[in-house]
């Protein structure tokens, strides 16, 4: 069984700072894990994803991850923070021998100018 | 190159009334998945088609159906409505390819927001 937890509903930080979400995942197999993210009234656009490999894994729009096995962890940062990346952010996980991604709750991220 | 894409945008039913969504998938992908968003939620697993097949089901009840076609476009049916039913559903679209290898990035339509009153 797979599960999500995103620490964190609500983020908010100021334009040009560290963007930090926290994601740390449950999974009885190897996972393999994604970062997406939604703006209002629209589909999920993917950002990045780790199945195999590099640990660190870079991004569009500037974004990476770091796959922790010890920590269970796969948390999203961006160096600095543009007032365009405001919007609703989702890891999900997903394994070999499912087909099916486990979404968390979200994270709505607030740029502040 | 088209990217996933669905229809209709929105929709408002009343309960008990049944429903059809549509799903183009991306140009190349021969899968796709179903996914239901509520508000303030991350997208639940409905079901997964592949070969004109359901692949995998989440915990969803049998009022929920789905179809797709030789051309890998699919459908979701929804029968007798429910106001808790009321939500984003997000078409999503992935490559399995004829060696069976599933690629497990999935690239999301705009989705059909549905309001059932």
């Amino acid at each position: 069984a797979q599960s999500v937890t995103q620490l964190g509903s609500h983020v908010s930080v100021s334009e040009g700072a560290l963007v930090l979400l926290r994601c740390n995942y449950s999974s009885s197999v190897p996972p393999y894990l994604f970062w997406y993210v939604q703006y209002p009234n629209q589909g999920l656009q993917l950002l990045l994803k780790y199945t195999t490999g590099a640990t660190l894994v870079k991004g569009i729009n500037g974004f990476e991850a770091e796959f922790k096995k010890s920590e269970t962890s796969f948390h999203l940062t961006k160096p600095s923070a543009h007032m365009s990346d405001a919007a609703e952010y989702f890891c999900a996980v997903s394994a070999s021998g499912t087909y099916k991604y486990i979404f968390g709750t979200g994270t709505r991220l607030k740029v502040l100018a | 190159d088209a990217g996933v894409t669905q229809s209709p945008t929105h929709l408002i039913k009343t309960r008990g009334q049944q429903v059809t969504l549509r799903c183009s998938p991306k140009s190349g992908h021969d899968t796709v998945s179903w996914y239901q968003q509520a508000l303030g939620q991350g997208p639940q697993f409905i079901f997964q088609y592949y070969e004109e097949e359901e692949r995998q089901r989440g915990n969803f009840p049998d009022r929920f159906s789905g179809h797709q076609f030789p051309n890998y476009s699919s459908e979701l049916n929804v029968n007798a409505l429910l106001l808790g039913d009321s939500a984003l559903y997000l078409c999503a679209s992935s490559s399995t390819g004829l060696a069976g290898v599933y690629s497990y990035e999935q690239y999301f339509g705009p989705g059909t927001r549905l309001t059932v009153t």
